[in-house]
């Protein structure tokens, strides 16, 4: 069965530092990837999506980025942290087929940046 | 372009009362419409799908092309539905993206 990794849980940045927020797939190959951020009064939104390795597309201007080195890894990063950046992230995978399009999401991370 | 448009951020209703989370579309193709769901301290997970025309948790959800609407309905809230609700949009092509929308919190008051 597949399953989806994200770490870490919770964590506390100060301004400026850098970041990077891992998830992984297991049980599936070519997944579609996303990282979506969660935040209160504003719903889900979509940062990026993947459809293979190394293509990462960006769906609004930030202060983050997103790499997919491996099939299976998908990796949040910023430079800089700013306070704005604090919200609960989402990472999530889709078959790659038309036939079965439902999104399957870790548990995510809580990122406070102070 | 896909979008999806959920109006309300909020919806309280009382237990038994009926229940209607509003979703409008917007989208030139084919679309797949979900429901997702998130409980509190739960992953959010898939509720329904357009495709499936089932009920889940005494929840459907009937894809109105004409309105290009996908509305979840409940005759009779219980509190164990106290949630966020996402609707979600899949376009076809050479890969699948799905977009959500930007929630309700539905709140059922005991």
């Amino acid at each position: 069965s597949q399953t989806i990794h994200q770490w870490p849980a919770t964590l506390v940045q100060p301004v400026g530092s850098p970041l990077s927020l891992e998830c992984t797939v297991e049980g599936t190959s070519n997944p579609n990837l996303y990282w979506y951020r969660q935040a209160a009064g504003r719903g889900l939104q979509l940062l990026f999506y993947s459809v293979g390795i190394g293509q990462i597309s960006s769906e609004v201007p930030q202060n983050l980025s997103a790499s997919r080195p491996q099939d299976r890894q998908f990796i949040l990063s910023s430079k800089k942290l700013l306070l704005s950046d604090s919200g609960f992230y989402l990472c999530a995978w889709s078959p790659p087929d038309r036939g079965n399009t439902e999104a399957f999401f870790g548990q995510g991370t809580r990122l406070t940046v102070v | 372009a896909q979008r999806v448009t959920q109006p309300e951020k909020l919806l309280s209703v009382f237990k038994g009362a009926p229940v209607e989370l509003k979703c409008n579309y917007s989208y030139s193709g084919s679309p797949e419409l979900f429901w997702y769901v998130q409980y509190s301290r739960q992953r959010l997970q898939l509720l329904l799908r357009h495709i499936s025309r089932e009920s889940i948790k005494g929840f459907t959800a009937d894809l109105n092309k004409g309105e290009t609407s996908f509305h979840l309905k409940k005759p009779f809230a219980q509190e164990e539905d106290s949630a966020m609700y996402y609707c979600a949009l899949s376009g076809g092509g050479g890969y699948q993206k799905v977009t959500f929308g930007i929630g309700t919190k539905l709140q059922v008051i005991p």
